[in-house]
């Protein structure tokens, strides 16, 4: 069974605190995406990564890094954590191999953070 | 840019068709996928459009059409546990990659 793993379910986290959100995917998938989910804005994208060491903006990437340096690992990097950064982020991959396969994403079941 | 368009919330009973529309607005168009999140769950892909017409795949349909920028999903015989939220997604290039892009999502409420 295919799995994209999300190391935290619940993270509460200080102001100003540098976060690490780790996600690892099973698929040997190329292409890998953080998301982030708030309540009446759906899913947005922070960043995406279709190779390793390779990484693109998305719509939302201020605040916010990544770090790809192996394949089945794609981290997302708070530096330094605010409030407005409380939210659910979603990782996800995919397989880059065909225009169809390159649609289907697979998500984790998402890191609820709370900034106070 | 890109833009997609959907319901914010759509209601239906047990054993009844719903249908789900989806506009969109995208600078270089690819394919139209739907997905569905259950909540407190992760989204899961259910089809994806790429040709004009109208895709099968059990209970569930999809249609689009590219020159209308158009799309929907069709659920049938619905079933309590079709009640999620419901979103389409389209691609867009973007300096010769490409990224998913989300609407905002239809909530369905399946009642008894």
């Amino acid at each position: 069974d295919v799995k994209v793993t999300q190391s935290s379910r619940y993270l509460v986290k200080r102001t100003g605190e540098k976060v690490f959100l780790e996600c690892v995917q099973d698929m040997d998938h190329e292409n890998m995406f953080w998301y982030r989910q708030d309540p009446g804005l759906g899913l947005r994208l922070i960043y995406f990564s279709y190779d390793v060491k390779m990484k693109e903006k998305g719509d939302i990437p201020e605040g916010y890094s990544v770090s790809r340096e192996k394949k089945e690992r794609f981290s997302l990097i708070l530096e330094s954590a605010s409030t407005n950064q409380t939210s659910m982020y979603l990782c996800a991959s995919s397989s880059g191999r065909t225009p169809a396969t390159n649609e289907k994403l697979f998500f984790g079941s998402g890191t609820q953070l709370s900034v106070l | 840019g890109q833009s997609l368009e959907q319901p914010s919330e759509v209601t239906a009973v047990e054993g009844a068709i719903v249908q789900i529309n989806c506009t969109y607005q995208t600078s270089g168009f690819y394919g139209l996928s739907w997905y569905q999140q259950h909540d407190g769950g992760a989204p899961t892909f259910l089809s994806y459009n790429a040709l004009d017409g109208l895709e099968e795949t059990g209970r569930f349909s999809s249609f689009l059409s590219r020159s209308d920028s158009y799309g929907y999903l069709l659920l049938q015989e619905l079933q309590m546990k079709d009640s999620a939220s419901y979103f389409c997604a389209v691609r867009d290039r973007v300096t010769g990659f490409q990224k998913l892009v989300f609407g905002t999502g239809t909530r369905l409420l399946v009642s008894p």
